[in-house]
């Protein structure tokens, strides 16, 4: 069974840009959260797609977005990028209902100059 | 809101030492309590969790809801037991929102 994917792994953007990432979780995983892990902050939950509808939101400001399509493939996308977004995003999967094991990707780097 | 706190940074034992990750958690509902390691260039994966109440790698976590801990333990350390050890936790009936301990890093020494 594949993993959970990220794409790009890696991805260096000049702020104010904008930036899309992917993730395609384990295959019938209907649950996918994105989080930010940064040295500074460690982990911090981003939202939480569940059959194409959002159904958790952490303290991120609005520039931070994300949805999920039909088949729970998920993109989050970060507009007007600032210095600050650099990090190591992570998608996770879990099955459907709560709470299950997350299953992480092996993240995206984002570095913003 | 919650909060998980994990007091050490590092902690270095020597091989077949005991060892014990501290996890602290403030919550007022009922949570659900996970511990995630990440092992040197691999993912971020589930080790155990509370409601399991099972033993995997040698490694135990109880949760004591009276002093609002799930500490990690194991009695005699391995070399491959170095690697970064997260506390989360999640809501019950609350989907998938992890809230993470800052982590500790597991060295064990020969």
């Amino acid at each position: 069974k594949a993993g959970v994917t990220q794409t790009p792994r890696y991805l260096i953007k000049t702020r104010g840009q904008q930036v899309t990432l992917s993730c395609s979780p384990i295959s019938g995983h209907r649950s996918v959260s994105w989080y930010q892990q940064t040295p500074g902050q460690g982990l911090q939950f981003l939202f939480e797609y569940f059959s194409e509808t959002q159904r958790n939101k952490g303290n991120f400001p609005g520039r931070f977005s994300g949805r999920q399509f039909s088949n729970s493939r998920s993109e989050m996308n970060v507009s007007t990028l600032e210095l600050g977004d650099s990090a190591l995003y992570l998608c996770a999967s879990s099955l459907a209902g709560s709470p299950t094991e997350a299953f992480f990707g092996q993240g995206t780097r984002l570095t913003v100059v | 809101a919650q909060r998980v706190t994990q007091p050490e940074k590092l902690l270095s034992v020597f091989k077949g030492a005991p060892v014990e990750l501290k996890c602290n958690y403030s919550y007022s509902g009922s949570p659900e309590l996970f511990w995630y390691v990440q092992y040197s260039r691999q993912r971020l994966q589930l080790l155990l969790r509370h409601i399991s109440r099972e033993s995997i790698k040698g490694f135990t976590a109880d949760l004591n809801k009276g002093e609002t801990s799930f500490h990690l333990k194991k009695p005699f350390a391995q070399e491959e037991d170095s690697a970064m050890y997260y506390c989360a936790l999640t809501l019950t009936g609350g989907g998938n929102k992890l809230t993470f301990g800052t982590g500790t890093q597991l060295k064990v020494e020969l």
